[in-house]
Parts: C-alpha cells; sequence; structure tokens
C-alpha cells in the first residue's frame, strides 16, 4: 500500500531533550515536506526537500534540523525543543516538486507536547 | 503575499442535503489546487486536484471546481451523509512558491443524522 508513515505519533517530553520525528515514504517520491498544524494559523512549511541531500527552508525553520540522506526518509529533528514548538505535525511527499498535476501525500501527523 | 481563505469556518448541515464548501485566493498564478479532508487527530486525505488549465474535477459525489480568473474554488458535497462530517481543507501551489502548498484555514462539517 502506497502511504507515509510518522513515528511516533504522539510523544511528550521536555525542553531541551533532543528528539526526532520520522518519516518514510514508499513511493519513490521525490519531494518530501514537513508543516505543523497549529489553531488558528493552519499548516506551516517547515523544510522541504528536493530529493537526496537536497534540503531548504520553509516558512517557519527555527528550531528544526531534517536530512535527507536516502529518497524514501525524511527525519525531523528538534535539538532543544521548547514549549512553542507543541504542535501537531505532518510530513508529505510527492513525486516531484511542482507540477500541475502532482497530488501530496500525506502522513497521519506526530503530535508533540513540550513540557 | 498569496494567501488562502475559506469560508465559513464551520457548517452544519442535515443529512441528505446538498452542500457547497467555498476556498478564495489572493493570486491567479497556479500551478494547481488541491482540497484535503481532515479527520479529528488524524492526517490529510486528499479528495481531489485540479489543474491549472481544468475548470473542475469530480470523484464520486464530490466535484470541485475552479476559477482562476476571481480566484475562487468550490468543493459541492451531493447527498451529504454523518460519514463526511470532517474537517475540508483547500491548498494552492502559487507560482514563485512552487516548494510548498499554501493553505487555508479549513471548514469544518458537521452533517447532522
Amino acid at each position: 500500500e502506497a502511504q507515509v508513515t510518522q513515528n511516533p505519533r504522539y510523544l511528550i517530553t521536555v525542553t531541551g531533550k533532543k528528539l526526532t520525528v520520522t518519516c518514510s515514504q514508499n513511493m519513490n517520491h521525490e519531494y518530501m515536506s514537513w508543516y505543523r498544524q497549529d489553531p488558528g494559523l493552519g499548516l506551516r512549511q517547515i523544510y522541504y526537500s528536493m530529493n537526496v541531500e537536497v534540503t531548504d527552508k520553509g516558512d517557519v525553520p527555527e528550531g528544526y534540523k531534517v536530512s535527507r540522506k536516502e529518497k524514501r526518509n525524511f527525519p525531523l529533528i528538534l535539538e532543544s525543543p521548547s514549549p512553542n514548538q507543541t504542535s501537531l505535525y505532518f510530513c508529505a511527499s510527492s513525486l516531484m516538486a511542482s507540477g500541475s498535476t502532482d497530488t501530496q501525500y500525506f502522513g497521519p501527523g506526530t503530535r508533540l507536547t513540550v513540557l | 503575499k498569496q494567501e488562502v481563505t475559506q469560508i465559513p469556518a464551520a457548517l452544519s448541515v442535515p443529512e441528505g442535503e446538498n452542500l457547497v464548501l467555498n476556498c478564495s485566493f489572493t493570486d491567479s498564478a497556479i500551478y494547481n489546487l488541491q482540497w484535503f479532508r481532515q479527520d479529528p487527530g488524524k492526517g490529510l486525505t486528499s479528495l481531489l486536484l485540479i489543474q491549472s488549465s481544468q475548470r473542475e474535477q469530480t470523484s464520486g459525489r464530490l466535484n470541485a471546481s475552479l476559477d482562476k480568473s476571481s480566484g475562487r474554488s468550490t468543493l459541492y458535497i451531493a447527498a451529504s451523509q454523518p460519514g463526511d462530517s470532517a474537517t475540508y481543507l483547500c491548498a494552492v501551489r502559487f507560482f514563485g512558491a512552487a516548494r510548498q502548498l499554501t493553505f487555508g484555514s479549513g471548514t469544518q462539517l458537521t452533517v447532522l443524522p
């Protein structure tokens, strides 16, 4: 089954404790992206990747890191989480970064709480 | 600034009604527009994608239209069912910001049995 998976689905942590949220897709997609969703602010892009070893900042990259060492994986790293990073996080992928026919597929989300 | 707006924020209808959800965007230079469904605490499911060159797309009871010149899209749901209750999100891929989707804030739909 074609899908985007994220782990963990739920995470409660404390300020300053490094964490990684994994994202994996099995559709051989070139493009992958991370969004966060907050009440009243909608979904905002954090980082995206056009292909292996190619990453760039989205609208709200501060406090986050990403890497793309393999095509299928795109982990989101919070080196020193803070309470304002409490949010619902989504990973997404599509065949290519642009193009009029390109549908984005989303993972199930990771609900992160930073105390 | 390229923005996407969805009004109303919430909508409640009785089962069986046909309904229309609205999406407006500020720039007509777009690659495509995508409608998603989000269930509480869940991820986003893509419903329909309309390319810039298209006027509408249909899938089952869903029909999405696109009018680039006026910066509007509508999602028509025929014969609504309680299982259609969810938040519906509109997202646009703008020229000049092709690396991301710009999302509206969504319309929370409740279909009453």
